[in-house]
């Protein structure tokens, strides 16, 4: 079936630093990709979304950008700071109707 | 508005009994959806809903699994019987689209 896969499954890094996590998606029909950002023990939460008529969507520290004929799209996240670090996940809208969650990245951002 | 609301929000039961679980959506929104977390899979799109009717249930991992959605303000998954494979986190989320998904705080399910 359609599948969206995700890397690095962990991710550590500095404060301050920048941290980038990638997912590929199969469906080429695929038009709509956020991102949601879990914190322990608490519900997933809407971080930044694009559609596939954009490359690139900034929000203060955090941007994504997509690359539709690689079926690629990215997070970004610069400056990070320790209320960074959590479980995120990216997802692609799958047969125009549905979200297929990638299998979601630790990021733990050492202070 | 409250956000989406799910009960319980802790569920302890035994292999065998029946475990229903319940979500109210968001005022307002027409998609309502199930997902369910582990370890293992992640998060898994069990079924969701557009306007109360049932759009795409091929996620229900089995028969024992059933969901409703009797009015636009209340939705329940139920379990019957329930097995320890059933243990995770089931998330109901609720969208105005099918798009930007609003998760409520979920319910952690045990099974003994």
């Amino acid at each position: 079936g359609e599948n969206v896969e995700q890397h690095p499954s962990t991710l550590s890094v500095q404060e301050g630093d920048s941290a980038v996590i990638k997912c590929t998606y199969s469906d080429s029909a695929s038009n709509y990709f956020p991102w949601y950002k879990q914190e322990l023990g608490k519900r997933p939460q809407l971080i930044i979304d694009i559609r596939s008529n954009v490359g690139e969507k900034k929000d203060q520290r955090i941007a994504v950008t997509l690359n539709k004929t690689a079926k690629h799209f990215s997070l970004h996240i610069t400056e990070t700071q320790p209320e960074d670090s959590a479980v995120y996940f990216c997802a692609a809208s799958i047969h125009g109707n549905k979200l297929v969650f990638g299998a979601g990245t630790i990021l733990r951002v050492k202070s | 508005d409250a956000g989406v609301i799910q009960s319980p929000r802790h569920e302890v039961t035994e292999m065998g009994q029946e475990v229903t679980l319940r979500c109210k959506p968001i005022s307002g929104h027409d998609y309502l959806f199930w997902y369910r977390q582990t370890m293992m899979r992640g998060l898994e799109l069990l079924i969701y809903f557009n306007n109360n009717v049932p759009i795409d249930d091929s996620g229900m991992p089995e028969d024992r699994f059933s969901a409703k959605m009797p009015n636009a303000s209340f939705s329940t998954l139920k379990i019957q019987p329930s097995e320890p494979r059933d243990s995770a986190v089931y998330f109901c989320a609720s969208s105005l689209t099918n798009e930007k998904l609003f998760f409520g705080s979920g319910t952690q399910l045990s099974v003994l």
